[in-house]
């Protein structure tokens, strides 16, 4: 089945203990993006991936790091967490950007006490 | 910047009433356009995209979307909704002169009484 696997679902942390969240497709796809939803704001994007070892900033990429080195591989890594890192974090994935459409993960609820 | 508003935050309906949910964009040439839906608990699905074509565009479970370009605008429509319709919705443009960069809006909350 052609999937977004995000993992954990749920993260609760304290400040300051760096944590990695995972994100894994299956469709070959070369476009991936991490996402945090805040009511209200709707859904931003933090960081994105055109291809294997193309990584680049999107709207709100402080506080978090992102490696691609493997095609199917996007995790999201909070080195220092933060509690206005609080939120509801989306990965998703396309054949290409813009074009196509979006495949989302389940969601990672991260809490940052 | 290129950006994309949805102006109702939080719509409340009785099952059988229609619905019309607005979505504009900021002025950005040729763009892609998009409906998601996000149920309770779950993550965004696709509902229906505009890439060219019939402005007037088909999705799932009877939804439908009309890209006006001189409005620069995506409306979503449902002739008659349902309570399983109770969701969050987002509309999405992607713009070609940013590389093709996926813009969501705000969301509107869709609350549906049975």
């Amino acid at each position: 089945e052609a999937q977004v696997t995000q993992n954990p679902r749920y993260l609760i942390t304290v400040t300051g203990k760096k944590l990695t969240v995972t994100c894994s497709q299956n469709m070959n796809h070369e476009y991936m993006s991490w996402y945090r939803q805040d009511p209200g704001l709707g859904l931003r994007q933090i960081y994105y991936s055109m291809n294997v070892e193309v990584t680049d900033k999107g709207d709100v990429p402080e506080g978090y790091k992102v490696s691609r080195k493997e095609k199917r591989n996007f995790p999201l890594i909070l080195e220092s967490p933060s509690p206005n890192q609080t939120s509801l974090y989306f990965c998703a994935s396309s054949l290409r950007t813009g074009k196509s459409p979006l495949h989302f993960g389940n969601g990672t609820r991260l809490t940052v006490t | 910047a290129q950006s994309v508003s949805q102006h109702n935050h939080h719509v409340i309906l009785s099952e059988a009433a229609s619905l019309e949910l607005g979505c504009n964009y900021s002025y950005g040439g040729t763009v892609n356009l998009f409906w998601y839906v996000q149920y309770p608990g779950q993550h965004l699905q696709l509902l229906l995209k505009y890439f060219s074509g019939d402005p007037l565009v088909k999705g799932i479970k009877g939804f439908e979307a009309e890209f006006i370009k001189s409005k620069f605008s995506f409306n979503l429509r449902k002739p008659s909704v349902q309570w399983s319709d109770t969701a969050e919705y987002f509309c999405a443009v992607s713009f070609y002169n940013q590389g093709g960069k996926l813009i969501f809006g705000q969301g509107t909350e869709l609350s549906v009484k049975p």
